[in-house]
């Protein structure tokens, strides 16, 4: 069956440190993965795009990477902030599909 | 220039009565997806629409859920005889192109939080 994991138990990191957030992925050929983030209460807010010939993605403190091999994509939050606590969420579209398919979310929570 | 706007934001009913959520697409955007997000899980897809027509809603229920995107005004998601396993918050998204084809990020609205007393 067609499974995206996201480790469900929280990420607790300090001020400071790079968080590294795993999102692996089963029985799918994605075009390509984008990561979320959610507030509670909020909408997820789009952060990052990685296609599948794509091996690395930077965004200010932010990177993404991709490994069709492996079938797992990592996002990075290097500096990290308590204004970087919230849910991250990956998502894949299969290719030629019509919708984004989401993980369970990670929640990171950093401490200064 | 306004994101995606859904309303209510929150919304109440009792089992039985019916539900509606209106989401308002970003201005420029003729893509309109909705999730369902239940408490302590993830966003599942349930439909995709362009305007006037369903493109896709292998997520959707097959009874008492419904969705149009008419050619003027906003997408609305209706719930018939709603029970309490329809609590959830309803997420509403908008992308300028097609998700295969272009790659295109979503935007999504703050969500209405329904809940089925």
């Amino acid at each position: 069956s067609q499974k995206i994991e996201q480790n469900s138990e929280a990420l607790n990191i300090q001020e400071g440190k790079t968080a590294t957030l795993t999102c692996n992925y089963t029985n799918y050929s994605p075009a390509y993965l984008q990561w979320y983030r959610q507030d509670p209460g909020r909408g997820p807010v789009f952060l990052l795009l990685i296609r599948e010939n794509e091996k690395e993605k930077r965004k200010e403190r932010l990177k993404v990477t991709f490994d069709t091999t492996l079938k797992q994509s990592l996002f990075h939050i290097t500096a990290s902030q308590p204004a970087d606590s919230a849910t991250y969420l990956c998502a894949l579209v299969p290719n030629a599909g019509n919708m984004l398919t989401f993980g369970g979310g990670t929640r990171l929570m950093v401490k200064p | 220039n306004a994101g995606v706007m859904q309303n209510p934001r929150h919304l109440v009913r009792r089992r039985g009565q019916e539900a509606r959520l209106r989401c308002s697409p970003m201005k420029g955007h003729s893509h309109v997806y909705w999730y369902r997000q239940l408490p302590e899980e993830g966003l599942k897809f349930m439909v995709y629409l362009q305007k006037e027509n369903i493109i896709d809603e292998s997520g959707m229920p097959k009874e008492r859920f419904s969705a149009e995107f008419p050619k003027e005004g906003p997408s609305i998601l209706r719930i018939q005889q709603v029970v309490r396993g329809d609590s959830a918050a309803y997420f509403c998204a908008s992308s300028p192109g097609r998700l295969g084809a272009s790659g295109a990020e979503q935007f999504f609205g703050p969500g209405t939080r329904l809940t089925v007393l």
